[in-house]
C-alpha cells in the first residue's frame, strides 16, 4: 500500500521558475522526508521534517508539513535543468505493531526545460 | 568516505532460478534496508537488517530473504524466481535504522526471462 502520494504525477516547467509538488499521507507520521531519483546520481535524499515542525529550508528547497490535513509540499525555486528527477515523498508506517517500514509515494516527474 | 556500493549492477537469469544481490554501505552504518523498485509497484521495502539481525519487513513472500554479515554487508537472495521479480533492486544504508535518512546505492537491476 502507498502510505504517501505525491501530486502531480508530472510537471514541466522553464529553467528559473518554481516549482512544487505535493504529497499526501493516511496515517500518523514521525516525520516525512523527501528524495531525488535521475539516472545519473540514483535516489539521493533531499531533506527530512519531523512531524513537530512545520516548515524546513536546505538551500533552493522548502519543505511544508501540515499534519492536520496529512499534507506535505516540496518547493524548489530558481529551478535548473539538473533538478529534472523524480522526487518522492517517503514516510514512516507501522503495521500496528513493532513493524515498521519507510513507505515510498509513486513520485513526481519534474522536467526543467532550458 | 565512499558510498553504497553494489554487485552486480545488471543481472538476467531464467524463470525459476536464484539469485544473490550484495550490498555494501557506508562505513560506519550499521543499517541496511532493501527496496524493489518496479514502474507498476514503485518503491517497496524489503526488509531491514541491524547488526545482523532482520528488524523490520515488508510484505514479500519468503522467496526474499536476506542476512547481514559483522562487517554490515549485506545480501538479499531471491529463489524459485518469477517474471515479476524483473525490478531495480536498491539497497540503502543508514546510521539509525530504516526510518531516517537513507543513503541509497546505484541498485541491481535483475531480468527474468
Amino acid at each position: 500500500s502507498q502510505q504517501g502520494e505525491e501530486d502531480p504525477q508530472a510537471l514541466s516547467i522553464q529553467e528559473g521558475e518554481n516549482a512544487t509538488m505535493n504529497c499526501s499521507y493516511k496515517t500518523s507520521i514521525n516525520n516525512l522526508q523527501w528524495y531525488r531519483q535521475n539516472s545519473g546520481r540514483g535516489l539521493v535524499h533531499l531533506i527530512l521534517i519531523r512531524s513537530n515542525e512545520r516548515e524546513k529550508h536546505s538551500g533552493r528547497l522548502r519543505v511544508t508539513l501540515d499534519t492536520s490535513k496529512k499534507s506535505s509540499s516540496l518547493l524548489i525555486t530558481a529551478s535548473r535543468a539538473a533538478d529534472t528527477a523524480s522526487y518522492f515523498c517517503a514516510t514512516d508506517e507501522s503495521d500496528g505493531g513493532s513493524n515498521y517500514k519507510l513507505t515510498f509515494g509513486k513520485g513526481t516527474l519534474l522536467t526543467v526545460n532550458p | 568516505k565512499a558510498g553504497v556500493t553494489q554487485t552486480p549492477r545488471y543481472l538476467i537469469k531464467t524463470r525459476g532460478q536464484q539469485v544473490t544481490l550484495s550490498c555494501s554501505p557506508i562505513s560506519g552504518h550499521r543499517s541496511v534496508s532493501w527496496y524493489q523498485q518496479t514502474p507498476g509497484q514503485g518503491l517497496q521495502f524489503l526488509f531491514e537488517y541491524f547488526s545482523e539481525t532482520q528488524r523490520n519487513k515488508g510484505n514479500f513472500p519468503g522467496r526474499f530473504s536476506g542476512r547481514q554479515f559483522s562487517n554490515s554487508r549485506s545480501e538479499m537472495n531471491v529463489s524459485t524466481l518469477e517474471l515479476g521479480d524483473s525490478a531495480l533492486y536498491l539497497c540503502a544504508s543508514s546510521v539509525g535504522g530504516s526510518l531516517g535518512e537513507q543513503y541509497f546505492g546505484p541498485g541491481t537491476r535483475l531480468t527474468v526471462t
